[in-house]
């Protein structure tokens, strides 16, 4: 089954500690990102990478870091999360940056809590 | 900066009526405009998308329409059912470099559909 999985669905941590929300597409898609949504403000996009070892910022990048080293995996990491990175987190793939066939797949996102 | 905006944040309606979904986009270089679904506690699932040279486009039970001259794009969800409840969300896209489009998200419409 094509599909787009996110770990951990849900997390709660405490400031400052690190963490890594992994993301992995089994779509052989070259286009990843990521996003967080907040009520009020819809989804953002925190970084995308348009291949292995191809990443750039989107938009709220601040105090996130991510890594493509395989096609597969885009793991998402918060070198030391604050409260205000708590959100709700999608991971998304698509065949090729949207130009192509336009079809962004989200995963089911991970709820990350941060005391 | 530009934006993507809805009309209504929530619409309830009859099992078995149409459902007419708005949205106004305001980036007057985005040629490629997406919807797509959020059912609770799932990640957006990709329901139809239309290009800047087309006026309206067709799927099950789907119909997306696009107003250039106004900058306004409507999803049309023919004889709702339950199964249709969830947030709705517009999308536009625009070039952002070489072949990737960065996408810009609506903040939603909470569609009911009442039994």
């Amino acid at each position: 089954e094509a599909q787009v999985t996110q770990n951990p669905r849900y997390l709660i941590t405490v400031t400052g500690k690190k963490l890594t929300v992994t993301c992995s597409q089994n779509m052989n898609h070259e286009y990843m990102s990521w996003y967080r949504q907040d009520p009020g403000l819809g989804l953002r996009q925190i970084y995308y990478s348009m291949n292995v070892e191809v990443t750039d910022k989107g938009d709220v990048p601040e105090g996130y870091k991510v890594s493509r080293k395989e096609k597969r995996n885009f793991p998402l990491i918060l070198e030391s999360p604050s409260p205000n990175q708590t959100s709700l987190y999608f991971c998304a793939s698509s065949l090729s940056g949207l130009a192509g066939t336009g079809e962004l797949f989200f995963g089911e996102g991970s709820r990350l809590t941060v005391l | 900066g530009e934006s993507v905006g809805l009309h209504l944040p929530t619409l309830s309606v009859q099992e078995g009526d149409n459902s007419i979904i708005n949205c106004a986009y305001s980036n007057s270089a985005s040629d490629y405009f997406i919807w797509y679904k959020q059912e609770s506690g799932k990640g957006p699932q990709f329901i139809i998308d239309i290009r800047s040279n087309m006026d309206k486009r067709q799927g099950q039970r789907v119909t997306v329409l696009l107003n250039k001259t106004v900058k306004h794009l409507s999803l049309q969800i023919a004889a709702t059912q339950p199964g249709d409840s969830a947030v709705y969300f517009c999308a536009d896209a625009s070039q952002s470099g070489g072949s990737n489009y960065k996408l810009t998200f609506g903040k939603g419409t909470l569609l009911t559909v009442n039994p």
